[in-house]
């Protein structure tokens, strides 16, 4: 069965350096979503991406944060200057479309900023 | 201001039993539902969900209801087996092409055998 896949599983980062943390989508959808989950909170909602433009964004997902498709298959998550307060479980996740409407996640990539 | 609520941080339930787990949302514009289940250090899992021109939907051994005029909906799991204890998710969304999730919680739900 096709699944979204992460990596890295885990990415430690001194404050201030720049991460990007990957996600290879389910290859026939066609929405990409990034959430984050920080430890004992809820899973919130950070950025959707459609034909290669994001759709809409939260206002944690501030001028830090960046995503991009730089090919047919992966989607990532910038973050240009990691702050302690990003540290968190973020998710990738994907969506067929049409009458679809359930979004599929990945494993999740754990960020620790230090 | 918190539009998906699940007011039951945790439940505990004897196998063979049926778990119901309950949700809660304030926004009159979400049409769609879903339920996830997650395992700690993985990713939610899509359980079942429901379209609001509905006020049930079947899969095995989930069901979920939904009650549009209380903004309710509620997953009832029977049996309840050990291998469901996990924490759920409800979540929300308009189902416009590119509808975002908006999450519950989570309801930490444990089956003892």
């Amino acid at each position: 069965e096709p699944e979204v896949t992460q990596t890295p599983s885990h990415q430690v980062t001194q404050m201030g350096q720049e991460v990007i943390l990957r996600c290879v989508p389910i290859s026939n959808h066609l929405y990409f979503y990034w959430y984050r989950q920080i430890l004992g909170q809820k899973v919130e909602f950070l950025v959707s991406f459609y034909n290669n433009e994001i759709s809409e964004k939260s206002e944690i997902f501030d001028d830090q944060f960046s995503v991009e498709r730089p090919d047919g298959s992966n989607f990532t998550l910038k973050i240009r200057s990691t702050k302690l307060e990003d540290s968190a479980m973020y998710f990738c996740a994907s969506k067929k479309g049409g009458s679809w409407w359930e979004q599929y996640f990945g494993p999740g990539t754990r960020l620790t900023v230090t | 201001d918190q539009q998906v609520k699940q007011n039951s941080p945790s439940l505990s339930v004897q196998e063979g039993r049926i778990s119901i787990l309950n949700c809660d949302y304030t926004n009159s514009m979400f049409d769609y539902f879903l339920w996830y289940k997650k395992y700690p250090a993985e990713g939610p899992t899509f359980l079942i969900s429901i379209s609001s021109i509905k006020d049930k939907n079947e899969d095995g051994r989930f069901t979920v209801f939904l009650n549009k005029s209380a903004k309710h909906l509620s997953l009832h799991i029977v049996p309840s087996q050990p291998g469901d204890s996990a924490v759920y998710f409800c979540a929300a969304s308009v189902s416009t092409n590119a509808g975002k999730s908006t999450f519950g919680d989570g309801t930490t739900l444990t089956v003892k055998p």
